[in-house]
């Protein structure tokens, strides 16, 4: 089925640790895109890219780094994980018509 | 770079009774602008857009108006049900732009 997929969906973490936040869309979307959201609260852009090879820093400023070597495959990276990471993560992807979704997003808690 | 200010930030409503939300943004480029539902602990859904071309469209309960004048667009539900309760984001974007602004969101409790 043609969805956006997200990985871990939940995780719990300790400060310092290393963690990859998966993203995978199975459309071909070219556009896909992260957001940071706390429960209920505003979308932060953090990371966005047009395709294979191009990623774009957001709105916000962000400790984490993307890739985009696939284009069904949107990883984001957080290096030293830190309490004040804790937070909702939502990837995004456009369809050829220029209407974005979103996937389940993954809930962070850095101890 | 383009600003979309949403008001009113909570809304209360009693069942049965009509909802606005509104908002303004700031660059007259933009060109597109969806409605996102979002339900406690679930990922935002589409639940309605409009492009520029158009005033107003209208899907069931819930339509969208637009003044392009104004820079300003609206989402209307009317009959509201408890299973409206939710944060409702609107957002724009420009012609040929590559991501969405989004205005700040609101809360909207639909008392039965």
């Amino acid at each position: 089925e043609a969805d956006i997929y997200q990985t871990p969906r939940y995780l719990v973490i300790g400060t310092g640790k290393k963690i990859t936040l998966e993203c995978s869309q199975t459309m071909g979307h070219d556009k896909m895109y992260w957001y940071q959201q706390d429960p209920g609260m505003e979308l932060h852009l953090i990371h966005y890219s047009y395709g294979v090879n191009s990623t774009e820093k957001g709105d916000l400023s962000s400790e984490s780094t993307v890739s985009r070597i696939r284009t069904e495959h949107f990883p984001l990276t957080l290096e030293s994980a830190r309490p004040s990471h804790t937070s909702q993560y939502l990837c995004a992807s456009w369809t050829w018509g220029g209407e974005q979704f979103f996937g389940p997003g993954t809930r962070l808690t850095v101890l | 770079g383009e600003n979309v200010e949403q008001h009113p930030s909570t809304l209360s409503v009693q069942e049965g009774d009509s909802a606005v939300i509104k908002c303004t943004y700031s660059d007259s480029a933009s060109n597109y602008f969806p409605w996102y539902k979002q339900e406690l602990g679930k990922r935002p859904q589409l639940i309605i857009d409009i492009r520029s071309n158009v005033g107003e469209k209208k899907d069931q309960r819930i339509a969208v108006t637009l003044n392009k004048t104004a820079k300003h667009f609206s989402l209307h539900i009317t009959e509201t049900q408890p299973e409206d309760s939710a944060v409702y984001f609107c957002a724009a974007r420009k012609a040929a732009g590559n991501k969405l602004t989004f205005g700040g969101g609101t809360r909207v409790l639909v008392k039965p």
